[in-house]
Parts: C-alpha cells; structure tokens; sequence
C-alpha cells in the first residue's frame, strides 16, 4: 500500500501569513487529489493533478505536482481565518480503484 | 438533492454490541465507500463498492462488514464492537470509480465504552 506522508502534521500562522504544505509518497502517483475538511465535515475536494510537473491555481491557493509524481505541495497566500482546517492529499488509485488519503495538515489561520 | 446522508448522528456502543451504519446517496452513483477518520488523522479506507452486488476491502476492513443490495445504499455493519473502532465514519459517492470525485456525508461519530 502507497504511504502518503504530510508535512507539517499542525500549523498555526496569523492572518495574512503565506504557508506550504507537502504531500510525498513511497512511489509514484498515477494522480493527486487535495481535499479540506472543515470540523464536523466531510472532506471536500479542491482539486486534481494529473500531470508531472503540473501547476494549478484557485484562488489563493496553488497546487504543484512533482515532475517525477512523486510529491506534491499546496500553497496558501495571505491565509485567511477561513483557510482553517485539515488539508488532505489523496491517491485516487487509478487501477486499484482505491482512495487513500495522506496523514493530513492542521491548519488554524489565527484573526 | 439530498447527495450523501448518513445515520445516526451519533452513536454510544457497549463492547460486543452489534449496529448498523446507514449510507445513502440520491445521485446514482455506482462507486461507494466507507471511510474512518481517528483524531487529528487522515482517513482510511474501510470497505468500497463500484456497483450493486460488488463490495471489496478497503485498507481497514476487520470487523466491519459491508453489502451493497442497491444502487442507492451502502451499509456498514459492526458485528462485534470494539473500543479501538470508536472514530468518526464517513461515506462517500462518486460516478464511477476512485479516480472521479467524491462526495462525502455528514459522518457518523460511534463511541464503543
């Protein structure tokens, strides 16, 4: 089974703070989700990367896939109170048709 | 559209006692799963299902049983409850397979004493 690490486990920054997050792996990843789930939810996805070396954005946020699709990072500018929650990088599988989801990253954006 | 719902709540269980988790989604969705979330954690993968009559183990699946007699509803059942499945436990749907996007419930937050 693919071991999805994230880093940092906990992060707590002020308002206005820039912030990354990383997601790696034990091997290569056939694709890359990244979800939030805010407390007392469900995770809700953010986005998909598919290809190595791959930059999406939303909003404040940019998504990096690794060129060797191994790893992935999420950046956050200028957080916001309403960035708060735990970030999760997931595998969606491809032929296993298995979603495992990575260790996850806290994060509380303080006022 | 009601998307993925999930009950009870929440649930207090003694060891040895038996439930049922109930998972349904309204989307006709052929991919189901059943996730468990322990705090401060990432989720993992109980039991899934890419159509009726099709289940499969997930990363997690001892002491927990699934069957999928509808399109609709994904059951999860506990035979035996145990302190260490206390968790938080979601659901989730998606079209077709792992791949697309899932859509996750409420959660269902079991207590075993």
């Amino acid at each position: 089974t693919q071991l999805l690490e994230q880093s940092p486990q906990f992060l707590s920054i002020q308002e206005g703070e820039n912030l990354t997050v990383y997601c790696n792996s034990s091997s290569v990843f056939s694709s890359l989700q990244w979800y939030r789930q805010e407390p007392g939810e469900g995770p809700v996805l953010l986005v998909t990367v598919v290809t190595g070396g791959e930059v999406k954005k939303l909003k404040r946020l940019t998504f990096q896939f690794g060129d060797a699709r191994k790893d992935s990072s999420l950046h956050i500018t200028a957080a916001q109170p309403g960035d708060t929650g735990l970030y999760l990088c997931a595998d969606p599988g491809g032929a296993t048709n298995k979603l495992i989801f990575g260790t996850g990253t806290l994060l509380a954006v303080q006022p | 559209n009601a998307g993925v719902t999930q009950t009870p709540k929440f649930q207090v269980l003694k060891t040895g006692q038996s439930m049922t988790l109930q998972c349904a989604q309204d989307m006709n969705h052929e991919y189901m799963s059943w996730y468990r979330q322990d705090p401060g954690m990432g989720l993992r993968l109980i039991h899934y299902s890419v159509g009726a009559g099709i289940t499969d183990q997930g990363e997690v699946p001892n002491g927990y049983n699934v069957s999928r007699s509808t399109t609709e509803d994904f059951p999860l059942r506990l035979l035996s409850a145990a302190p260490s499945q206390t968790s938080v436990y979601f659901c989730a749907s998606s079209e077709a397979s792992s791949t697309d996007t899932q859509y996750f419930g409420p959660g269902t937050r079991l207590t075993v004493l």
